[in-house]
């Protein structure tokens, strides 16, 4: 069963805007990963959380995690029409070895 | 090559068939991991290889499917007598994640898509 919830489910918004992305689980956490993936083929892991974080950026991602709310947001600034994708978060529990367990995900369109 | 690769990339077969699928890990990566993807059932975990020890196969569906590994190159994932419900991508992925260090991120390859008829 999926361990991540992820809203909204589908997200539109025009070039140049912020989208934001958020992402909640039920049990800890060891780490919390988001993952991008184009056309319903290979994902392409974008950024890892670990528990002991709270923010972490790279380039126009930045990713928060809130242990006590079991709750993570992804935040692309400046989007492109090149982000229109799917985007899954993923966690790894402390109690289940390394194996993911993924969100149902958000569809982003960004429109030119 | 620099990726995870798997093929074929897409297959086709009819219902009762076996099928092998085959991920060719980033070389170096200890750490080896199927998983799948259906409309119905999102992104599942299947099973998971970490070097000599023995696999976690918690989230194979059935009997029907298997996995092996070659020490830590090749997998390979078999589903016998295939139905239409497991008509899904295959996603497989390799991470450089050791038992001392298991928490790695995962390089996912381009999937299978595999569609019983």
């Amino acid at each position: 069963s999926q361990q991540g919830e992820e809203d909204p489910q589908a997200l539109s918004i025009q070039e140049g805007e912020n989208a934001t992305m958020n992402c909640s689980y039920k049990t800890s956490i060891n780490n919390l990963q988001w993952y991008r993936q184009n056309s319903g083929r290979g994902l392409v892991h974008l950024i890892l959380i670990r528990s002991n974080e709270r923010e972490k950026h790279s380039g126009r991602l930045r990713v928060t995690l809130d242990t006590s709310k079991k709750s993570s947001s992804l935040l692309i600034t400046a989007s492109r029409a090149a982000d229109t994708a799917s985007y899954f978060c993923a966690t790894v529990k402390e109690t289940s070895g390394s194996r993911l367990t993924f969100g149902e995900g958000t569809q982003l369109t960004v429109n030119p | 090559g620099a990726g995870v690769s798997q093929s074929p990339s897409n297959k086709v077969t009819e219902k009762g068939k076996d099928v092998e699928l085959r991920c060719d890990p980033i070389s170096g990566h200890t750490a080896l991991y199927w998983y799948r993807q259906s409309l119905g059932q999102g992104l599942e975990f299947l099973i998971y290889f970490q070097g000599n020890s023995a696999p976690d196969k918690s989230g194979l569906p059935s009997d029907r499917f298997s996995a092996e590994r070659t020490g830590e190159s090749v997998s390979t994932l078999t589903i016998q007598r295939t139905q239409q419900e497991d008509s899904a991508v295959y996603l497989c992925a390799s991470s450089g994640a050791t038992g001392t260090r298991p928490y790695n991120e995962q390089f996912f390859g381009p999937g299978t898509r595999l569609t019983v008829l």
